[in-house]
């Protein structure tokens, strides 16, 4: 099992620009989430992605948007970025949408910095 | 507002000593609350949660609904506990997952 994949790795970008990050949730996964991580901090919610639908938005702006595509990947983008976007961008998959049994796998993170 | 707050950033203690690690929510309704934890180099993984009832690698953690805790406990630190602790909570129904700042555990040998 390959477990959760986010590429790329590392990203460096300068501000205005936009970048997309991709996710590949666990073979039989539908969810899949997106979480912010800023150094110091606990990761924060942004979407949840089930059945290619989006089932929850965090509090972030609309230069912020995802979608998920009938493989069950996903891909996160950001556009118009601002030197506060830099952080770890976590995916986490799961087989259902959530609830009290679910449980989530997290990816390794794609970390951005915004110059 | 839904919180999940861990008072303590860095909790530093020796091998053999008890361990609790701290955390409090705010929430309303019936919330689900979880541990993750990250080891270093490693992803972010979940420890245990409250529904299951479970203790994993000798931890336990108990739903305080009047003191809105779901603090984290060990009798007995060992060397490899030493990670980053993550509490969160989620709602009915939801993948929504809202966590803490967290705390790093480190046990000294």
């Amino acid at each position: 099992d390959a477990g959760v994949t986010q590429s790329p790795t590392h990203l460096i970008k300068t501000r205005g620009q936009q970048v997309t990050l991709r996710c590949s949730p666990i073979s039989g996964h539908k969810s899949v989430s997106w979480y912010q991580q800023v150094l110091g901090q606990g990761p924060q919610f942004i979407f949840q992605y089930y059945e290619k639908e989006e089932r929850g938005r965090g509090n972030f702006p609309d230069r912020f948007s995802a979608r998920q595509f009938p493989n069950y990947s996903s891909e996160l983008n950001v556009n118009a970025l601002l030197l506060g976007d830099s952080a770890l961008y976590l995916c986490a998959s799961s087989r259902t949408e959530g609830g009290r049994n679910e449980k989530l796998f997290f990816g390794s993170g794609t970390q951005l910095s915004v110059l | 507002a839904q919180r999940v707050t861990q008072p303590e950033k860095l909790l530093s203690v020796f091998k053999g000593a008890p361990v609790e690690l701290k955390c409090n929510y705010s929430y309303s309704g019936s919330p689900e609350l979880f541990w993750y934890v990250q080891y270093s180099r490693q992803r972010l993984q979940l420890l245990l949660r409250h529904i299951s009832r479970e203790s994993i690698k000798g931890f336990t953690a108990d739903l305080n609904k009047g003191e809105t805790s779901f603090h984290l406990k060990k009798p007995f630190a060992q060397e490899e506990d030493s990670a980053m602790y993550y509490c969160a909570l989620s709602g009915l129904n939801t993948g929504k997952l809202i966590f803490g700042q967290g705390t790093t555990l480190q046990v000294k040998p």
